[in-house]
C-alpha cells in the first residue's frame, strides 16, 4: 500500500546536537513537504522539494536543512538544534494539479 | 498574520448538530483543500473544491468556494462523535508550494 513513513516516531536531542528526519514515499509523487505543527497551531511550511535533487525553503526554514537524494527520500537536518525547534514534525508527497497531499504520522521532537 | 502562526479555534458541539468552519486565504488559489486530523494522526483530505466550483458535497460534507472575497467554508451535517478532529484548510500558492491555515478544533460529544 502506498504510504509515507516516517522515522524515527520520537526523538529526544540536546541543545546544540546534530538531527536527523527521514522521510520515504512509495507514493511515487515528485513532491515533497515538511511541516511543523506546534501545540494549539496549526501546520508551517518548512522546507519542500518537486524531484530528486532540488530543496526549496518555505515558510519558516531557518535553523533547518532539508535534502533529496532520490524520489523516495527526503530529509529534514537541524544541524544546530535548539529548544524552539521542539515540535511534531509531518512530512507529506503530492502530485497533479491538486497537489493533494498524504501525510505521515509524524515525528515528535523534543530539544532539551 | 501568515497562515499556521495564529491559535487553533476551538468549537464544542452535540452529536447530531450541523457545523460550519470557516477559512480565507491570502493569495490566488487554483483549488482550496480541507484536511483532518485525528489526534496522533497526519492530516487527511475529505474535500476540495476548485476555483470554478462554488459548492461541493460529499456525503455529509459541503464545501463552498467565494474567490471573491478569497474565502472557503466546510460544513459537516448530522455530525458523529468521529467527527471530533482538527479540521484544516489548504491552498497553493503557485506551483508546489501548499500552505495550510490555523485550523479549528471540532469537539463532537456523544
Amino acid at each position: 500500500e502506498a504510504a509515507v513513513t516516517q522515522s524515527p516516531r520520537n526523538k529526544v536531542a540536546v541543545t546544540g546536537g546534530k538531527v536527523t528526519l527521514s522521510c520515504n514515499q512509495t507514493n511515487n509523487h515528485n513532491n515533497m513537504y515538511w511541516y511543523r505543527q506546534d501545540t494549539g497551531h496549526g501546520l508551517r511550511l518548512i522546507h519542500y522539494s518537486y524531484g530528486a535533487g532540488s530543496t526549496e525553503k518555505g515558510d519558516i526554514p531557518d535553523g533547518y536543512k532539508a535534502s533529496r537524494p532520490s524520489q523516495e527520500n527526503f530529509s529534514l537536518i537541524l544541524e544546530l538544534a535548539t529548544p524552539s525547534q521542539t515540535s511534531v514534525y509531518f512530512c507529506a508527497s503530492g502530485e497533479g494539479c491538486q497537489n493533494t497531499l498524504y501525510f505521515g504520522a509524524g515525528t515528535r521532537l523534543s530539544v532539551l | 498574520s501568515q497562515w499556521g502562526e495564529e491559535n487553533l479555534q476551538a468549537l464544542s458541539i452535540q452529536e447530531g448538530e450541523d457545523v460550519t468552519m470557516n477559512c480565507s486565504y491570502k493569495t490566488y488559489t487554483t483549488v482550496v483543500q480541507w484536511y483532518r486530523q485525528k489526534s496522533g494522526k497526519g492530516p487527511a483530505l475529505i474535500i476540495l473544491i476548485r476555483s470554478n466550483e462554488r459548492e461541493k458535497r460529499s456525503g455529509r460534507l459541503r464545501a463552498t468556494l467565494d474567490t471573491s472575497s478569497q474565502s472557503s467554508s466546510l460544513s459537516i451535517t448530522g455530525t458523529l462523535a468521529t467527527d471530533t478532529a482538527v479540521y484544516f484548510c489548504a491552498t497553493g500558492t503557485g506551483g508546489y508550494k501548499v500552505v495550510f491555515g490555523s485550523g479549528t478544533r471540532l469537539l463532537v460529544s456523544p
